[in-house]
């Protein structure tokens, strides 16, 4: 069984300034792992994923993350947040090989002000 | 347009009234799950399905149906709501063998409010 921690419920931020959401997790098995956005009053979009290869991944609308195996981590960062980024964040992962289950974690609420 | 739609949006509904929600994609996937999201909780999965007449219980199946009759559409079924089950469901789609993504599209959700 795989679990998600994402330590900070929210996350107050200014605009402009850099920003990073906390993701660690359980494993006894490869994982695969994702951050979803969620606007509000919207569904999920996929804002990136890590499969394998470069842990360093970039994703849509200027994010990036970074696999750290022995930290179990994965982070999700951006240099310089904008008024639009306030959503919830989820991060989630999904056992190698399989499409069936993914977990998530409890949510970032990522709230951007002037 | 690839896409994942659910119906209705939005629902209200009093204790022991049988609904069923649907849910159709048009991407040809395999794969098809049903979450609820409940606030601190994040997302948990109800049932999910692996192709037609395929399904399995996720984390939290108690109290919800699904049935896979054909690749496009996984109904959610409550046969007996009641008001723990007062929440915001999405469904969602993915299939392995676009390469290898193993991406999950989503619905836009149904919020189910149980009196």
């Amino acid at each position: 069984a795989q679990s998600v921690t994402q330590l900070d419920s929210q996350v107050p931020v200014f605009e402009e300034a850099p920003v990073e959401l906390r993701c660690n997790y359980s494993s006894s098995v490869s994982v695969y792992l994702f951050w979803y956005v969620q606007y509000p009053n919207q569904g999920l979009q996929l804002l990136l994923k890590y499969l394998s290869g470069s842990t360093l991944v970039k994703g849509i609308n200027g994010f990036e993350a970074e696999f750290n195996k022995s930290q179990t981590s994965f982070h999700l960062r951006k240099p310089s947040v904008h008024i639009s980024d306030t959503a919830e964040y989820f991060c989630a992962v999904l056992r190698t090989g399989t499409a069936s289950k993914l977990t998530f974690g409890t949510g970032t609420r990522l709230q951007v002000t002037l | 347009e690839a896409q994942v739609t659910q119906n209705p949006r939005y629902l209200i509904t009093v204790t022991g009234k049988k609904l069923t929600v649907t849910c159709s994609q048009n991407m040809n996937h395999e794969y098809m799950s049903w979450y609820r999201q409940d606030p601190g909780l994040g997302l948990r999965q109800i049932y999910y399905s692996m192709n037609v007449e395929v399904t399995d219980k996720g984390d939290v199946p108690e109290g919800y149906k699904v049935s896979r009759k054909e690749k496009r559409n996984f109904p959610l079924i409550l046969e007996s709501p009641s008001p723990n089950q007062t929440s915001l469901y999405f469904c969602a789609s993915s299939s392995p063998r676009e390469g290898g993504s193993y991406e999950q599209y989503f619905g836009p959700g149904t919020r189910l409010t149980v009196t």
